[in-house]
């Protein structure tokens, strides 16, 4: 247990479908992330939310919408999504987006499928 | 922009030593993570370095040369539970926001 937790752990979903991710953080942290990992990749940062503002939005596409209504909670709205969007989608926290020594706690993924 | 390179697989034997290598091009450097990830599970934090030079904890310890832009995690004396993958992340300050950006992760098995 790393203190962030996201449900679910997997999901499979069409391409019509309209499903969310949440992930919640028990540190106390400031800042929420949301990252893709997807087979023989880097990890890739999708968002990035300092006291439940937005500071990075790294040129997604519009059918993932993240939600950060407190500093605990984030969430990624998923809707009509593509085959190539299967991955594990990966939450993590950090006490500053803009400390230097910026320490990620990650959780353990939701391993998304879209058929 | 940024480019991390790091090799994908690596075995080693229980017991033994082994060092992964990390090569890193960003602007706005601003330091350098290792990350384990067992699979199934969630990164982990290993090391931090933002100046040259060794840093060690326990059996584990990471070397950061800025001028060259490379990094490498050394692990004694080898366990089992070693296995897993090594990510290394280089730290980019953007905007005020500091952003990791990752390699691909090298997947480590250690043999008996």
């Amino acid at each position: 247990e790393t203190g962030v937790t996201q449900t679910p752990r997997h999901l499979v979903m069409g391409m019509t479908n309209k499903k969310s991710l949440k992930c919640e953080q028990h540190l106390g942290h400031n800042a929420m992330y949301w990252y893709k990992q997807s087979a023989k990749k880097p990890l890739e940062l999708m968002f990035v939310y300092s006291l439940e503002e937005r500071v990075e939005n790294n040129s997604v596409p519009s059918r993932f919408s993240p939600e950060c209504p407190n500093s605990s909670h984030l969430f990624l709205h998923l809707h009509t999504l593509q085959p190539e969007d299967s991955a594990l989608y990966l939450c993590a926290s950090s006490a500053g987006a803009d400390f230097g020594a910026n320490v990620l706690t990650f959780g353990a993924g939701s391993r998304l499928t879209v058929l | 922009g940024q480019n991390i390179d790091q090799p994908t697989e690596m075995t080693a034997t229980e017991g033994a030593i082994v060092q992964i290598n990390c090569t890193y091009q960003t602007s706005g450097f601003n330091g350098l993570f290792w990350y384990q990830q067992h699979a199934g599970e969630a990164p982990t934090f290993l090391s931090y370095n933002v100046l040259d030079g060794l840093e060690e904890k326990g059996r584990f310890s990471s070397f950061l040369s800025r001028s060259k832009g490379y990094s490498y995690l050394l692990l004694k004396e080898l366990q089992m539970k070693d296995s897993a993958s090594y990510l290394c992340a280089a730290n980019e300050d953007q905007t005020g926001a500091n952003n990791l950006f990752f390699g691909t992760g090298t997947r480590l098995t250690v043999i008996p």
